[in-house]
Parts: structure tokens; sequence; C-alpha cells
């Protein structure tokens, strides 16, 4: 049972700005830093931020991630159709001797 | 590059274990943890533990712990996750993912920066 709870669907058009929630709690996002995974259609999902704000080599910079308190989002600029896929927020959960927690995922829909 | 390899579909009986493998390649195996991550069809994420490679340590999520058990070999840098009394809700695909972040007990910037291709594991009669 996720514990990172997100909209389960988001879309827009090409060109305009997607905002993905995430919302957890103290012992996870409140404590530690947010991160983003990108999962397209029958593949493995994909690194898209670390650290709350951080972009690996390669994702473009239409990627962006924020945190604030115990809630995050991501924002996607510029949508392309490329981008249609599911987003999963994760942190590390400091109860239960520490896990690893994702949210409950996004399918993103470009119209 | 890093790359993790892993092991191909398996197909299994309610009550049998099953092993997957994770071949890792292009850095220290020995440097990063290795995650096992768990997603049934249609269905999101599941974190199942992790193993630090050096060490041997691992952690395992409250829900799978007794019947799951990871390892690794350091001399063919592989790990394995071996997930034991396989029922029908098992059925998933199992991810190996690389691990980065962790100081110790401390795991407040933890994150998966690569992931293996899949496993489909199939539990049926």
């Amino acid at each position: 049972q996720s514990v990172l709870t997100q909209p389960p669907s988001a879309s827009g058009t090409p060109g305009q700005r997607v905002t993905i929630s995430c919302s957890g709690s103290s012992s996870n996002i409140g404590s530690n830093t947010v991160n983003w995974y990108q999962q397209l259609p029958g593949t493995a999902p994909k690194l898209l931020i670390y650290s709350n704000n951080q972009r690996p080599s390669g994702v473009p910079d239409r990627f962006s991630g924020s945190k604030s308190g115990t809630s995050a989002s991501l924002a996607i600029s510029g949508l392309q159709s490329e981008d249609e896929a599911d987003y999963y927020c994760a942190a590390w959960d400091d109860s239960l001797n520490g896990h690893y927690v994702f949210g409950t995922g996004t399918k993103v829909t470009v119209l | 590059q890093v790359q993790l390899v892993q092991s191909g579909a398996e197909v299994k009986k309610p009550g049998a274990s099953v092993k997957v493998s994770c071949k890792a390649s292009g850095y220290t195996f020995t440097t990063y943890d290795i995650n096992w991550v768990r997603q049934a069809t249609g269905q999101g994420l599941e974190w199942m533990g992790w193993m630090n490679p050096n060490s041997g340590n691992t952690g395992y999520a409250q829900k799978f712990q007794g019947r799951v058990t990871m390892t690794r070999n350091t001399s063919i840098r592989t790990a394995y996750m071996e997930l034991s009394s396989l029922r029908s809700e098992d059925t998933a695909v199992y991810y190996c993912a690389r691990g980065i972040g962790c100081n110790g007990a401390v795991c407040h910037l933890y994150y998966f920066d690569y992931w293996g291709q899949g496993t489909l594991v199939t539990v049926s009669s």
C-alpha cells in the first residue's frame, strides 16, 4: 500500500504545462528528499528527478521538481507527445526501521 | 556504461520459490546498493528491499520479511532476489535497481539511478 498519494491522471495538449502533486507525511517527504521516476509504456522506470529538484544528465529541463513540507510536485512544461507515461514520486521513509516508498502513480496523457 | 541485466521470465507453481538474478556492469559492483522493486500488471511500483553488495547487509520491506532473501556473488558482479512460498498475487515484473544516497543507516537522499529491464514472474497452477 502506497503511502505517497498522487492524482491518478493528468493531461494536457502539446506545449502546455502539467503539474503532478505528491502528498506524504513527516516520516517520508517531511524528512527526506523526493525523487521522481518516469515509466514509458512497457519499459522499466527511469530516474527523472532526484533530491527534490535535480535532473540527471540527459533529462530535459522541461522537467522540474519542488518540495514544500510534506508535499512535492513535478512540473512538465512545454508538454510533448513523448512525455506520455506514468510518473511516480518516491522517498525514503524513516518508519518501520526505514524503507523506500513510492507514490500511487500518475498517468500523463498528451491530448 | 552502467547496465543491470536481469534473468529471463519464470513460471512457477503456488508454494514454489523463484530466484531472479541481476548482473551489473560498467561500475564497481560493491560501491552501490542493489534494490528490488516489483510491479503487478497495471499496478504501481512496490519496493521489496535493498542489499549492500560489499557487506551483504540487507533490509527488507515488512510485507516480505520471512519470504524474501537478497544475496550476491561479487566475483561475477551479480545480485539475486529469492522469493519463497509464491502465491498468485506475486505475479509481477520484478526489477533490480542501483541505489545511491544512503550513508550507513541514514538514507535522507536515497534514490535509484539505474534499473534492470525487468523479469516477469508468473505464479500459476
